[in-house]
């Protein structure tokens, strides 16, 4: 079946522009992560949606961050006015409310801010 | 402290060696534990979980010591198609379901 989707796969944009990435989860997912991954680190935790529930948003690293989940599906994850700290890989996953730690990754989105 | 820690390697190791990875987790409230797998520019992928017992898949045997906050991976007989990143992961609940993925070892496996 068809597993988790990104869009962009590559993003180059000046710094100060806007960005809008965006993730379509695993139909049936109720569970969505974003994460950063800078070259050559681990994965830094940016936003976690869970079914209804108010987001948990605590790694998000700054306000010009924020992602929305429509209708339990689709996110779209939010950078405004780019900086060069911000070019990065960003990865979507989806996981099911009873298996949260066998997340499924979509292939990411590489942004370059120059 | 990080909340989770890895040895970045590398490990260079020939085929056929064993292998051994290390992980340490700091939040005693942590609840599950995981191996992903990342091979070079790609998305994790998960590689096994780890239980309470240990468990073993193939070549592949995972152990946690939860008193020492501890987690393990061992690969045996090591194949070329094993070089990638390894990365540990602790799941838990009181943080309402949030990851937290270490930093990785890299593992290179030379003919």
């Amino acid at each position: 079946g068809a597993g988790v989707s990104q869009s962009p796969s590559n993003k180059v944009t000046e710094k100060g522009k806007d960005v809008e990435l965006r993730c379509d989860p695993i139909s049936g997912h109720t569970a969505l992560y974003w994460y950063r991954q800078s070259l050559g680190q681990g994965l830094e935790f940016l936003i976690y949606f869970q079914g209804n529930s108010a987001p948990d948003k605590s790694g998000l690293p700054s306000d010009r961050f924020s992602a929305e989940r429509t209708g339990g599906s689709v996110s779209t994850l939010t950078i405004q006015r780019t900086q060069q700290e911000d070019s990065a890989v960003y990865l979507c996953a989806s996981s099911v409310q009873g298996a949260l730690g066998e997340q499924y990754f979509g292939p990411g989105t590489r942004l370059t801010v120059t | 402290r990080k909340e989770v820690e890895q040895d970045p390697g590398p490990f260079n190791v020939p085929e056929g060696a064993t292998v051994a990875f290390n992980c340490t987790y700091s939040n005693s409230a942590s609840q599950s534990f995981f191996w992903y797998r990342q091979d070079c520019r790609k998305e994790p992928k998960l590689l096994m979980s780890v239980y309470s017992s240990g468990n073993e898949d193939g070549r592949f045997t995972a152990q946690l010591n939860r008193a020492s906050q501890y987690i393990s991976l061992l690969i045996r007989d090591s194949k070329l198609s094993d070089s990638a990143t390894y990365l540990c992961v602790v799941l838990t609940y009181n943080q309402g379901g949030k990851l937290i993925f270490g930093q990785g070892t890299e593992l290179s496996v030379k003919p």
